[in-house]
């Protein structure tokens, strides 16, 4: 069974840093593209970032370009996402999201729970 | 970027309703279109792939179609449990960007 287990969200100044963590299993997490996809309160879906399964390809969408970055550990079965220069308008849930193949032209078919992430002013 | 426009925004509908929400795309995404499902404090839950395909364990009164430009999510009869939010991707490209989300209400 695939699981993914968000952590590292918290209440984070504007301005400030934060990294998010995403443990996986239940899969051979090198051959699937992860993605990080967010939801500000009361708001829609926001896909933010994905990474190719070998982490060599990456895309941002254009409201965290330049201050986010995800990465992975395909030997720790991790997925992260580093966080900086944080608005006020990131707050939000950030879901862990499982692709279905390498590539980032992908839809998501597993999630995780969801890490709050709250940035204040 | 690729937009995508989901309509209605909200949906009031009863128990047995056919409820049918539209995803329109800012251009040709030939059937690289999911549908998702989400209940409130939840993760989001996979409906649909390539526009028509039914996700793992969907019942069989959803149903999507479309290509091109336009899609359609069908439920066919609605139930207790489909009282909630309907979400369209498209993954055409490298930014899988979501419509802005449908919620199905009770009317």
């Amino acid at each position: 069974e695939v699981q993914l287990l968000e952590s590292g969200g918290t209440l984070v100044q504007s301005g400030g840093s934060l990294t998010l963590s995403c443990e996986a299993s239940g899969f051979t997490f090198s051959l699937y593209a992860m993605g990080w996809v967010r939801q500000a309160p009361g708001r829609g879906l926001e896909w933010i970032s994905n990474i190719y399964g070998s982490g060599s390809t990456t895309n941002y969408a254009d409201s965290v370009k330049g201050r986010f970055t995800i990465s992975r550990d395909n030997s720790k079965n991790t997925l992260s996402l580093q966080m900086n220069s944080l608005k006020v308008e990131d707050t939000a849930v950030y879901y862990c999201a499982k692709g279905v193949k390498q590539w980032l032209d992908t839809y998501f078919d597993s999630w995780g729970q969801g890490t709050q992430v709250t940035v204040s002013s | 970027d690729i937009q995508v426009t989901q309509s209605p925004s909200t949906l009031s509908a009863s128990v047995g309703d056919r409820v049918t929400i539209t995803c329109r795309a800012s251009q040709n995404i030939y059937s690289w279109v999911a549908w998702y499902q989400q209940k409130p404090g939840k993760a989001p839950k996979l409906l649909i792939y390539k526009a028509s395909n039914l996700g793992s364990g969907v019942p069989s009164r959803f149903s999507g179609s479309g290509s091109g430009t336009e899609f359609t999510l069908t439920i066919s009869s609605l139930q207790p449990d489909d009282f909630a939010t309907y979400s369209c991707q498209h993954y055409y490209d490298y930014s899988p960007t979501f419509g802005q989300g449908t919620k199905v209400e009770v009317k």
